[in-house]
């Protein structure tokens, strides 16, 4: 079957740590991966996207990484903040999939302490 | 620059009542979505057009209606509303002709809907 997982529980982690956040799947081929942050009562806001033949992309303090191989990717906060605590959902944007449907993970809860 | 505007932000409905939850967006974005999030499965597609006038189905669309005669505005119709439908409902829009980034979601701020 098709699934796409990430972290059931959430992630707690100290101040001026690096978060790392999985995304697993199977049976699905996606042409792109995205990362979007979502805070209680708000819509998901998209953070960075990445292609299946890119192995990193970078923005500020964010990195993700993509591994068709494996089926995962993992999204990187380095030097965390309290503000970065938020639900992280990746989405995958399959291959020959129809314009405009994304598959998306559950999200995981990132709870940064100061 | 509002983006993705939606209405009612709340609604508490009863079984059997029909209601029509509002999107609206300024970015004339020709493609847009309707999704709805529940706890443990994260963000299922209702349905969603691709320009005024089009329309299709995504993983979830019984029990819902939608129509695009605008590109602007993309409304969301619930039939006869059922408990199974109490969920919290995202409008999103995106931008086809941006290339790589043509499927990065804009959502809205949602609608929280209870029915009794």
């Amino acid at each position: 079957s098709q699934k796409i997982e990430q972290n059931s529980e959430a992630l707690n982690i100290q101040e001026g740590k690096t978060a790392t956040l999985t995304c697993n799947y199977t049976n699905y081929s996606p042409a792109y991966l995205q990362w979007y942050r979502q805070d209680p009562g708000r819509g998901p806001v998209f953070l960075l996207l990445i292609r299946e033949n890119e192995k990193e992309k970078r923005k500020e303090r964010l990195k993700v990484t993509f591994d068709t191989t494996l089926k995962q990717s993992l999204f990187h906060i380095t030097a965390s903040q309290p503000a970065d605590s938020a639900t992280y959902l990746c989405a995958l944007d399959l291959k020959g999939g129809a314009t405009n449907k994304l598959i998306f993970g559950t999200g995981t809860l990132l709870a940064v302490q100061p | 620059n509002a983006g993705v505007t939606q209405t009612p932000k709340f609604q508490v409905l009863k079984t059997g009542q029909s209601m029509t939850l509002q999107c609206a967006q300024d970015m004339n974005h020709e493609y847009m979505s309707w999704y709805r999030q529940d706890p443990g499965m994260g963000l299922r597609l209702i349905h969603y057009s691709v320009g005024a006038g089009i329309t299709d189905q995504g993983e979830v669309p019984n029990g819902y209606n939608v129509s695009r005669s605008t590109t602007e505005d993309f409304p969301l119709r619930l039939l006869s509303a059922a408990p199974s439908q109490t969920s919290v409902y995202f409008c999103a829009s995106s931008d086809p002709t941006s290339g790589r980034t043509k499927n990065i979601q804009y959502f809205g701020a949602g609608t929280r809907l209870s029915v009794l």
